[in-house]
């Protein structure tokens, strides 16, 4: 059982360029996340879904874009890589909660530098 | 003021020790809580869930007091293997879906 998988491991992209980070899951889970986590800070939502097809902003949203087009997979995309965005992406899922008493399984995690 | 504090150590305590982190929040609606462990350079994993009246996992024990708005941990008989950073999070449904991490309280236990 993988649980969560995120791909790339590690990437080093210069100001402007693009890339896409994909997570995986095989849990069969509603909810899925991405985080960034900066030393000090803890992590910070950037987007989440709560189903196939739905994606909405989390905490610090600006400059990424989602996309949540299979149940299994949520992609962040960065447009135009600045480095202020060199950090630690993590993904995350969980399952459908009403009393939102759930727990969130995490992947491996994307260190990305911007130079 | 940050939604959820703590601090951040690092706690460094010798094996055996009994050590204790707090956490507080400031959103009066947090409606569920959590404490994650985190190794370096690993992802969090859930640690256990906070209740209010309190529950224990082998020698581990959290607590919730919804008055003051904090919860906790306690470690009892520290081992090694303990070392990592501890995660509080906290869960509320203020304007829509919101999970908030702490920073994290580091700590090492040496021998």
């Amino acid at each position: 059982n993988a649980g969560v998988t995120q791909t790339p491991k590690f990437r080093v992209l210069k100001t402007g360029q693009s890339m896409t980070l994909l997570c995986a899951q095989d849990m069969n889970h509603e909810y899925m996340y991405w985080y960034r986590q900066d030393p000090g800070m803890g992590l910070r939502l950037i987007h989440y879904s709560v189903g196939e097809g739905t994606t909405a902003k989390g905490e610090v949203p600006d400059g990424y874009n989602v996309s949540r087009l299979k149940k299994q997979n949520f992609l962040l995309g960065l447009e135009s890589a600045a480095p202020s965005q060199t950090s630690v992406y993590f993904c995350a899922s969980s399952t459908l909660a009403v009393t939102q008493t759930y727990e969130q399984y995490f992947g491996p995690g994307t260190r990305l530098t911007v130079t | 003021r940050k939604e959820v504090e703590q601090d951040p150590g690092p706690f460094n305590v010798p094996e055996g020790a009994t050590v204790a982190f707090n956490c507080t929040y400031s959103n009066s609606a947090s409606q569920s809580f959590f404490w994650y462990r985190q190794d370096c350079r690993k992802e969090p994993k859930l640690l256990m869930s906070v209740y209010s009246s309190g529950n224990e996992d082998g020698r581990f024990t959290a607590q919730l007091n919804r008055a003051s708005q904090y919860i906790s941990l306690l470690i009892r008989d520290s081992k090694l293997s303990d070392s990592a950073t501890y995660l509080c999070v906290v869960n509320g449904l203020t304007g829509g879906f919101k999970t908030i991490f702490g920073a994290g309280t580091r700590l090492f236990v040496k021998a």
